[in-house]
């Protein structure tokens, strides 16, 4: 199976700060790659698909880049309403998989 | 509105199986994929399987092969997943999550229902 890391478990920001959340997969996996939001309450929300394809009602502070077996998140002008743990998931070979996730707390 | 509703808290004891549900609404619901994962308290997420609720046809994650069991009831909308032998590593949150059109994504997700094993 592709192992995606995530090596920043938590982060710590202020609002209003220009965040970035990384994965990093095994293997290549050709942009194949999508970002999940969980809210504390569990609520699981897609945000982007296909490394940078924004999800329908998702805010555009929202960004996603990366190629090969690197990729990342961005969240310009952090809100209240981003704290959340973010995941990312490949889905370039069965079965998929999803890295360990990023907590993202507010300073 | 898309929505998936998903069946309450199950409290079941070791060896015993368990059924859950995700009622489908808002959408056809035999025109997309409904993919079923795991989340271990305090864990990451782990990809279950998928099933195609036109045809039944269903792929499973081989970590999860013989514990669960994916089907559909057209009639009412409704996916379920139903866990074998339970143990204590069953213990999770189980989500249901839409297949999206853009492959490989789960576009609509479940509130997701807690199973606890315990004797």
């Amino acid at each position: 199976d592709i192992q995606m890391t995530q090596t920043t478990s938590s982060l710590s920001a202020s609002l209003g700060d220009r965040v970035t959340i990384s994965c990093s997969a095994s293997q290549g996996i050709s942009n194949y790659l999508n970002w999940y939001q969980q809210k504390p309450d569990g609520t699981v929300k897609l945000l982007i698909y296909y490394t940078s394809s924004l999800h329908s009602g998702v805010p555009s502070r929202f960004s996603g880049s990366g190629s090969g077996t690197d990729y990342s998140l961005t969240i310009s002008n952090l809100e209240p309403e981003d704290i959340a743990t973010y995941y990312c998931q490949q889905y370039s070979k069965l079965p998929w998989t999803f890295g360990g996730g990023t907590k993202l707390e507010i300073k | 509105e898309v929505q998936l509703q998903q069946s309450g808290p199950e409290l079941v004891k070791p060896g015993a199986s368990v059924k859950i549900s995700c009622k489908a609404s808002g959408y056809s619901f035999t025109g997309y994929f409904m993919n079923w994962v795991k989340q271990s308290h305090g864990k990451s997420l782990e990809w279950i399987g998928r099933i195609n609720p036109y045809n039944g046809d269903t792929f499973y994650n081989q970590k999860f092969k013989g514990k669960a069991t994916l089907t559909v009831d057209k009639s009412s909308s409704t996916a379920h997943m139903e866990l074998l032998s339970l143990t204590s590593e069953d213990s999770a949150v189980y989500y249901c999550g839409r297949g999206a059109r853009a492959p490989g994504a789960m576009d609509y997700w479940g509130q997701g229902t807690s199973v606890t094993v315990s004797s």
